[in-house]
């Protein structure tokens, strides 16, 4: 059974960092593209992050870019979310996804972790 | 970016009612469109894939189409279980973006 649990949320105050985890298991993970999407409060999805298979390439939105960094580590079927310089508008549930070996939706999710960026 | 519209936002239902869910893209995206159903406890559950294709385990009555800027959720018979928000999501352009989602709620 494919799952993904996240870790490592929390309150943090503007202008600090946090690093998210999430801990993959049930599939072989290198050989997925692994993503982060986010939701605010009562708001919609917000794709934040994409990596390669093998940690090579990654993808950011222009709100995030320069700020958040994604990682993984095949050895340890776990991928990162690396959050700097936060702002209150990245307060949000962050959720680890895995996309489709063939294709490009996000076939699982893990069940999300809270982020609060407050003062 | 390819902006995502989905109508309406708020859908009262009845049990065994089939209702639609439409979601139209700024621009064209060649049927790369996904739907995703999302709990009140903030589950999300991965639904169809590349407009029509039902992910594994989900139940027959839902079904998507569309084609160009244009498509649908369909679901034939509503059961209790489905009440839920819903997204649609397109992968056809970087970013990846997603509608802002329809709550289907008992009427």
């Amino acid at each position: 059974e494919v799952q993904l649990v996240e870790s490592g949320g929390g309150l943090v105050q503007p202008g600090r960092s946090l690093k998210l985890s999430c801990a993959a298991s049930g599939f072989t993970f290198s050989n997925y593209y692994m993503a982060w999407v986010r939701q605010a409060p009562k708001k919609g999805l917000e794709w934040v992050a994409t990596i390669s298979t093998s940690g090579s390439r990654t993808y950011y939105p222009d709100s995030v870019k320069g700020r958040f960094t994604i990682s993984r580590d095949n050895a340890k079927s776990s991928l990162y979310l690396q959050m700097n310089s936060l702002k209150s508008e990245d307060t949000a549930t962050y959720y680890c996804a895995r996309r489709g070996m063939y294709t490009t939706d996000y076939g699982y999710w893990g069940q999300g972790v809270m982020v609060t960026v407050s003062s | 970016d390819i902006q995502m519209t989905q109508s309406p936002s708020s859908l009262p239902a009845s049990l065994g009612e089939r209702v639609t869910i439409s979601c139209r893209a700024s621009q064209g995206i060649s049927n790369n469109l996904n739907w995703y159903q999302q709990k009140p406890d903030g589950t999300i559950k991965p639904l169809i894939y590349y407009t029509s294709n039902l992910q594994s385990g989900v139940p027959s009555r839902f079904s998507g189409s569309g084609s160009g800027t244009d498509y649908s959720l369909t679901i034939s018979s509503l059961e209790p279980e489905d009440f839920a928000m819903y997204y649609c999501q397109q992968d056809a352009s970087f970013p990846p973006t997603f509608g802002g989602g329809t709550k289907l709620e008992l009427k």
